[in-house]
């Protein structure tokens, strides 16, 4: 129940195309799912996240989308940049006793051909 | 600068040593967590310590021991180093007072075991 499931693992786009990233949660409580990313040697930066009271949120040009019947949500990259690969990771937090604690996904490592 | 950082960002030592990673972030967040990347890029959380207090520990061995002497630092220190606690690993903090809030991640200590 704790775990979330991300797919693909990898995912080669060409420059101006759209990346999309796929997770699925068991955990009804999971009230808090933000992605992250992760450029080589560095450490998971936040690129976005998102709340189960809305279906959308959209910056720039990242954009989930969620599905709470289906537990499901997704990342749209839109307009794929070579400054875009890097590895993604999907996350969820919450539920009783919540401490803040990140589950996260097993990650996909996006590469965007120029 | 406000950030997390690690302490060393390479650790390369031999089976049976002990050693220490030291984490500190000027965020004024009031909870650290420490988390382990193995090969595969598989980010999984260990421990978290809120005020000083342990609030996760996760299944993690003995061997492991965390330490917090203060709000802004959280250090990690393995006992008897084995080969499979080769990985990443990472400090991360956050303020449990917005739930979610975004988790800074340190920039990552790699430690190999020979």
């Amino acid at each position: 129940q704790q775990q979330v499931k991300q797919s693909p693992q990898s995912l080669i786009v060409q420059k101006g195309g759209i990346s999309i990233i796929n997770c699925a949660y068991e955990n009804t409580a999971f009230d808090y799912f933000p992605w992250y990313q992760q450029f080589p040697g560095k450490g998971p930066a936040l690129l976005i996240a998102i709340r189960p009271d809305v279906s959308e949120k959209k910056e720039g040009r990242f954009t989930i989308s969620f599905n709470k019947s289906a537990k499901q949500f997704s990342l749209h990259i839109m307009d794929s940049q070579p400054g875009d690969s890097a590895t993604y990771f999907c996350a969820a937090s919450g539920g009783s006793g919540n401490t803040g604690k990140l589950i996260f996904g097993q990650g996909t490592t996006l590469q965007v051909k120029p | 600068d406000t950030a997390v950082s690690q302490t060393p960002k390479y650790l390369v030592t031999q089976m049976g040593n002990d050693k220490s990673i030291k984490c500190e972030q000027n965020l004024g967040h009031d909870t650290m967590y420490w988390y382990k990347q193995d090969s595969k890029k598989f980010l999984k959380i260990m421990f978290s310590y809120n005020n000083k207090e342990l609030i996760i520990n996760e299944t993690v061995p003995n061997r492991f021991s965390p330490k917090s002497p203060d709000k802004a630092h959280l250090n990690l220190h393995i006992n008897s180093l084995e080969l499979g606690d080769s990985a990443v690993y990472f400090c991360a903090s956050t303020s449990v007072r917005v739930l979610g809030e975004t988790q800074y991640f340190g920039p990552g200590t790699r430690l190999l075991v020979l």
